[in-house]
Formats: C-alpha cells, structure tokens, sequence
C-alpha cells in the first residue's frame, strides 16, 4: 500500500518560533492534505493542495505542494500554545473511486513550550 | 451542533466481549468512514461507505463489521474482542464532490483487558 514518510517525528519548540515539517512518498499523488489533531479530539483538515509547486495559506499556516508530487511541506510561523497537537499529511488514492479512502502519514507532534 | 458525534468516549471490555460503537452524523454526507489510531498514533482507514458501496480495508479483521441503518449512522460492531483492538477509533463522514475534507468525530477508546 502506500506508505507517506513524515518527518519530524516530533518538535519541541519556544513559543515564538517558526515550524517546520514535511512528507514524502515513493508515489506520486494529485492532492496533498495536511490534518490537525488536538489532544483528546478527532483530525481537523487545515489545508488541501490540488496543483503540484502550489502554495496555500490559512493564518500563520502555509503548506506547498512539491514539484515531483512525491512530497508537502507544513509551516507554522510565530507558534502559539494552541499549536500544540498532531500534525499529519494525508493523500488520496490516485485512483479514487466513490469512497474516498485517506492514507495517512504518521504524524508530527508538536509541543510548544512558553 | 456538533457534526459527527460517536458513542461512547470510552469503552473498557474484557476479551471475547461484543460490543458496538455509534457514529452520527448531522451534515447530510452521503459517505462515512472508521478509522482506528493505535498506540503510535498512526491513523488508518477501516472502512468508507455510502449508499453506493462498502469498502473494507483488506487488513480488518472480519471480526470487525460496519453497519448502517441510515445515510446518517455508520455503527462500528466488534466480536470476540481481542487485547490488540485496544485502540482509539474515529468516525468521519465527507460529501461526494466536494473535495476531500473529511470531518472526523472525537474518536472512541476501546481498551481490552
């Protein structure tokens, strides 16, 4: 099956700064998603790519989709507390059907220390 | 109002129980899904289905069976429960053509003792 390598693992970081993290992939894919999970909650998808080399923001969160399509990067500018989470790429199957099966990567988690 | 919504929040079983967890969605979505996150917090998909078809990833266990009694409910049943189902499950639901956000419920924590 697929397999999205995530780096970091995890991030430790002073309230602040800036994040970085990535995702990678032997495959190469048509969209790139990138999920938010708090403690104790479900995933919330904070940014969708569509077009290899596309750059998307929402807030401090900028996420690019990579020029091979094997890849995405997430950054996070002047972190805050509420930063704190998990953070996961997410691809689609190249051929989707009507059933829109997610494989996820395995996940960046990021703790902010005031 | 919250848009997927899953019970229980917590689930203690012991070994060989049955047991079911409910997902109800209130965003007219026509497709559902169940996840399980293990341990390491690795997410993977369990089964998608809509009105059209039920896909089942070829890893779950038949122990593991999906039912839905309407468009709104996608219920998670589980029979002879074993230690390794200890897990949290998540519950999603999306709309066709409408890209690929998927809304997940809070998630279930299922320990087997």
């Amino acid at each position: 099956g697929q397999q999205l390598n995530q780096s970091p693992q995890s991030m430790f970081i002073q309230e602040g700064e800036d994040v970085s993290m990535n995702c990678t992939s032997s495959s190469i894919f048509n969209t790139w998603l990138w999920y938010k999970q708090d403690p104790g909650e479900g995933p919330v998808l904070l940014i969708a790519l569509y077009k290899a080399g596309e750059l998307t923001s929402n807030g401090r969160l900028t996420a690019q989709f990579g020029i091979t399509r094997k890849d995405s990067f997430l950054n996070i500018s002047a972190s805050i507390p509420s930063d704190v989470g998990i953070y996961f790429c997410a691809v689609p199957p190249i051929s989707s059907g009507s059933a829109r099966q997610l494989t996820f990567g395995s996940g960046t988690q990021l703790t902010v220390l005031p | 109002d919250t848009a997927v919504s899953q019970t229980p929040k917590y689930l203690v079983t012991q070994m060989g129980n049955d047991k079911s967890i409910k997902c109800e969605q209130n965003l007219g979505h026509d497709t559902m899904y169940w996840y399980k996150q293990d341990s390491k917090k690795f997410l993977k998909i369990m089964f998608s289905y809509n009105n059209k078809e039920l896909i089942i990833n070829e890893t779950v266990p038949n122990r593991f069976s999906p039912k839905s009694p309407d468009k709104a409910h996608l219920n998670l049943h589980i029979n002879s429960l074993e230690l390794g189902d200890s897990a949290v499950y998540f519950c999603a639901s999306s709309q066709g053509g409408s890209g690929w956000k998927q809304y997940f419920g809070p998630g279930t924590r299922l320990t087997v003792t």
